[in-house]
């Protein structure tokens, strides 16, 4: 079965730190990749995807992914955060061939400071 | 407002009640999903549809749960006398029919139902 695993639970940055958020995922076959943001108080969006080609996939406001496939890898990164940054993020796969319901990880809760 | 909208954004209920959710999508989006989460956890998939046919429910979708999708438009949730388990966000999401592969769609979410079993 696919699963998806967020290694930082919690994360806590001063403004302007770089950042780099863990997501693995387990899944023999070819797979999507997603990175879902939830700002406080509103719903969940999409910051970017990959599916195939080049694998550093860039997205909005500034975030970019990298996808490993021989780490079953897809972590997201920012050179810069700001404070708008804080929310959680959601790392999530579906399956090529299947339905298209997302698997999703338990999400990071990011928070930068001022 | 042209986004995926949900209705109520809260509820509170006893244990042993029925509840009704309701999704409307973007307007001419054909196929809807149902998701659940819990505190600390990702979105669940529970649910999707393409125009009024259900394709798939998942395991976590027990006999007091139907869901259904009229005409395509929007759809329903139902919890069936619900235990404190229950007690969750429930997600919403829609994505169009076009000319992707339907795994490179990209999902719209809603802003939830809230739901708390006493």
């Amino acid at each position: 079965a696919q699963s998806v695993s967020q290694h930082n639970h919690h994360v806590i940055l001063s403004e302007a730190a770089s950042l780099e958020l863990g997501c693995n995922y387990s899944y023999g076959g070819t797979v999507n990749l997603f990175w879902y943001v939830q700002y406080p108080g509103q719903h969940l969006q999409l910051l970017l995807k990959y599916f195939s080609g080049d694998p550093l996939v860039k997205g909005i406001k500034g975030f970019e992914a990298e996808f490993i496939k021989s780490k079953f890898s897809f972590n997201l990164r920012k050179p810069s955060v700001q404070w708008s940054d804080t929310a959680e993020y959601f790392c999530a796969v579906n399956a090529q061939g299947a339905t298209n319901k997302l698997i999703f990880g338990t999400g990071t809760l990011l928070a930068v400071q001022p | 407002d042209t986004g995926v909208s949900q209705n109520p954004r809260h509820k509170i209920t006893k244990r042993g009640q029925n509840v009704t959710f309701r999704c409307d999508p973007i307007s001419e989006h054909n196929r809807l999903y149902w998701y659940r989460q819990t505190l600390g956890q990702g979105p669940e998939f529970l649910t999707y549809f393409q125009n009024e046919a259900q394709l798939e429910k998942s395991r976590l979708l027990s006999d007091r749960f139907s869901a259904e999708r009229p005409k395509g438009s929007f759809s329903t949730l139902e919890i069936q006398r619900t235990e404190q388990g229950d007690s969750a966000m429930y997600l919403c999401a829609s994505s169009p029919t076009g000319e992707l592969p339907l795994y490179q769609e990209t999902q719209y979410f809603g802003p939830g139902t809230r739901l708390l079993v006493l």
